[in-house]
């Protein structure tokens, strides 16, 4: 069945950087669109940004100034997420989501990631 | 960016109940929104995309209206696997945003 499964929690502390893998599997990689949502403890859904993995075109939310990077390994069928420069208030889950296409919605998630940072 | 604003941000509801969400953009997204219901330690569910247009697998009695600026969520009878919160999200434009939430709780 189609699933995407996350790379496992991480902890890291304050200026680091945490990279969250997203692997694909049961439907064509490059076909969907991925995107990535963080939930903070409690708090609601922020959408990060979206790789589109046939052309490598990411785009991410501007609130996170060039911090997140987004890439993607077609060789696996697996996306990233890299945020740098981290703070205390990035401590979240993290998503990754696929869309099928732009008339869609997010239809499949991956079980998320929860990353802490803490000194 | 397009904010979204869901009412009410928390419902007490009964088994058997009709209930309705509202979310409300603050400019047209056409049909282009989404629901999720999310359940605690879980990834958010889609429910509805394109205002209206029911997920495969979910039960007929949730159900989708609106379009432009004004949206609903209708469960027609509450079961006890409903309970959870649910999310609008524009999908019109980047930055694709959420609402903050609706808690629906049992009465």
């Amino acid at each position: 069945q189609v699933q995407l499964v996350q790379s496992g929690a991480e902890v890291r502390e304050p200026g680091a950087s945490v990279k969250v893998s997203c692997q694909a599997s049961g439907y064509t990689f490059t076909t969907s669109y991925m995107h990535w949502v963080r939930q903070a403890p409690g708090q609601g859904l922020e959408w990060m940004g979206i790789i589109n993995p046939r052309i490598n075109s990411p785009v991410h939310a501007q609130k996170f100034h060039g911090r997140v990077t987004l890439t993607r390994d077609t060789s696996t069928g697996t996306g990233y997420m890299e945020l740098s420069s981290l703070r205390s208030d990035d401590t979240a889950v993290y998503y990754c989501a696929r869309m099928a296409s732009s008339d869609d919605a997010f239809d499949v998630w991956g079980q998320g990631t929860l990353v802490t940072v803490s000194s | 960016d397009i904010q979204l604003t869901q009412s009410p941000s928390f419902l007490s509801a009964s088994v058997g109940d009709r209930v309705t969400i509202t979310c409300r953009a603050s400019q047209g997204i056409s049909s282009y929104l989404a629901w999720y219901q999310q359940k605690p330690g879980k990834a958010p569910k889609l429910l509805i995309y394109a205002a209206s247009t029911l997920q495969t697998g979910v039960p007929s009695r949730f159900s989708g209206s609106g379009s432009g600026t004004e949206f609903t969520l209708t469960i027609s009878s509450l079961q006890p696997e409903d309970f959870a919160t649910f999310y609008c999200q524009q999908l019109n434009r980047y930055p694709y945003t959420f609402g903050q939430g609706t808690k629906l709780e049992i009465k």
